[in-house]
């Protein structure tokens, strides 16, 4: 059975650092392209970043390029996502999600940034 | 420009069936797209991979009241026997080679 579980959101200031992880099982996992995805509170879904089962590529939205880094480690089945210079409309649930292919397939249950002063 | 187009809001009653759309941009006709389901409070849970040709492949336990089908640059979701459970916000996603993108969300109201 899929499971993903993220972890590392919390409260940070404008401008400051954060680290997202996903730990997953259930899975070969260094076989998956892995997404994080977020939602700003009560609206809808924008994708972020992906990275190819093996690290080899790896792709941003306009929004984030240049701010965020995704990266894995296989022997941990984790992937993680750094943050930084966060903005307050970076505020949202960041999910984790499988990739198959192009396709998205399991989802995690997300874990909650805020970027407050 | 690849974007993806649902209507905010759908409704219909208990019992009965729904069908939800959504549209791809003009020149993106035999693009795939997947479909989620997010209930209230919850996370996204996938539903299908929809292909320009209809043919459709379902997640882990998804029931057979879910189906999709296609038509030019159309994705449609298609709900059958309505229950409460199926109230739940909807998501369209598609793909380019570097890029993924949702659609804006359809809410369903069972009614």
């Amino acid at each position: 059975q899929v499971h993903l579980v993220e972890s590392g959101g919390g409260v940070v200031q404008p401008g400051r650092s954060l680290s997202l992880s996903c730990t997953a099982s259930g899975f070969t996992f260094s076989r998956f392209g892995m997404h994080w995805v977020r939602q700003t509170p009560g609206k809808g879904l924008e994708w972020v970043a992906v990275i190819w089962y093996d690290g080899s590529k790896k792709y941003y939205a306009d929004s984030v390029k240049g701010r965020f880094i995704i990266s894995r480690d296989n022997s941990k089945n984790t992937v993680y996502l750094q943050m930084d210079s966060l903005r307050a409309e970076d505020t949202a649930v960041y999910y984790c999600a499988r990739g198959d292919g192009y396709n998205t397939d399991y989802w995690g249950q997300g874990t909650l940034v805020t970027v407050s002063s | 420009q690849l974007v993806v187009t649902q209507s905010p809001s759908a409704s219909a009653s208990l019992g009965a069936s729904v069908k939800l759309t959504c549209t791809l941009s003009s020149g993106h006709s035999s693009y795939a797209v997947a479909w989620h389901q997010q209930q209230p409070e919850k996370g996204p849970r996938y539903l299908m991979i929809l292909y320009s040709d209809g043919r459709h492949y379902k997640g882990d336990g998804i029931p057979d009241r879910f189906s999709g089908s296609s038509s030019g640059t159309e994705r449609y979701l298609s709900i059958s026997r309505l229950q409460s459970e199926d109230e739940a916000d909807y998501y369209c996603q598609t793909w380019g080679t570097d890029f993924w993108v949702f659609g804006g969300g359809t809410k369903l109201t069972v009614l």
